[in-house]
């Protein structure tokens, strides 16, 4: 077995602020995926990475920069907090991307913008 | 990018009755099609899934059908009960896009 941790579990931010989440997985899976997910509405992609150093960009990167520092840990910066924002962040991580493995997801990030 | 469409978004059944929803998507290349059932304050969490070499799975209640030719796929989950009132999440493709959720009300 293995586990997802995301950190910080709670994020509340300043407008304007740059702000970083982090995941990491012990699955030794090759691929990562942040996702943002609005009260009451499905998952966006945000970022994914395939391997290490890898980044591709989902439908919703605008707003975003991500790093894969090494295979175990994925990073995603909010480059600027927008006000009022209120959203989780799922981190997940599958062994790869192609061949139907099962995709596990972190406990997720709550970002509260004032 | 790849669209994965989920219907219908508001589901309500009464209890021990079947619920049914549906997805379809676009990325023919798609191999894998998971469904994630999530609670209130919870993460998405796979309930079942199927892949592209089958038609049909069946977990309990749970019974997923892939139509690959006409790239829809389906959830139905019979005999409800009230534990199973949740929002529900289909996905597909390569980036795994999620559809935009059911949420469904089993009522007593």
């Amino acid at each position: 077995g293995g586990i997802i941790t995301q950190t910080p579990k709670f994020l509340i931010g300043q407008e304007g602020q740059k702000l970083t989440l982090k995941c990491q997985q012990n699955f030794n899976h090759d691929t990562m995926y942040w996702y943002r997910q609005d009260s009451g509405k499905g998952l966006r992609l945000i970022y994914y990475s395939i391997t290490e150093n890898d980044l591709q960009k989902g439908d919703l990167s605008e707003g975003y920069d991500a790093s894969r520092e090494k295979k175990s840990s994925f990073s995603l910066t909010v480059t600027s907090a927008q006000k009022n924002e209120m959203a989780v962040f799922l981190c997940a991580s599958r062994r790869d991307r192609g061949l139907g493995d099962t995709q596990y997801f972190g406990p997720g990030t709550r970002l509260l913008v004032l | 990018g790849e669209q994965v469409e989920q219907l219908p978004s508001i589901l309500r059944v009464q209890e021990r009755s079947s619920a049914s929803i549906n997805c379809s998507y676009e990325d023919s290349a798609s191999n894998y099609f998971p469904w994630y059932k999530q609670e209130p304050g919870e993460n998405p969490k796979l309930i079942i899934d199927i892949r592209s070499n089958m038609e049909r799975k069946q977990i309990q209640e749970l019974i997923v059908l892939l139509d690959k030719k006409a790239k829809r796929f389906s959830l139905h989950i019979t005999d409800t009960q009230p534990g199973d009132s949740a929002m529900y999440f289909c996905a597909s493709g390569a980036k795994l896009t999620f559809g935009g959720g059911t949420r469904l009300t089993v009522r007593p």
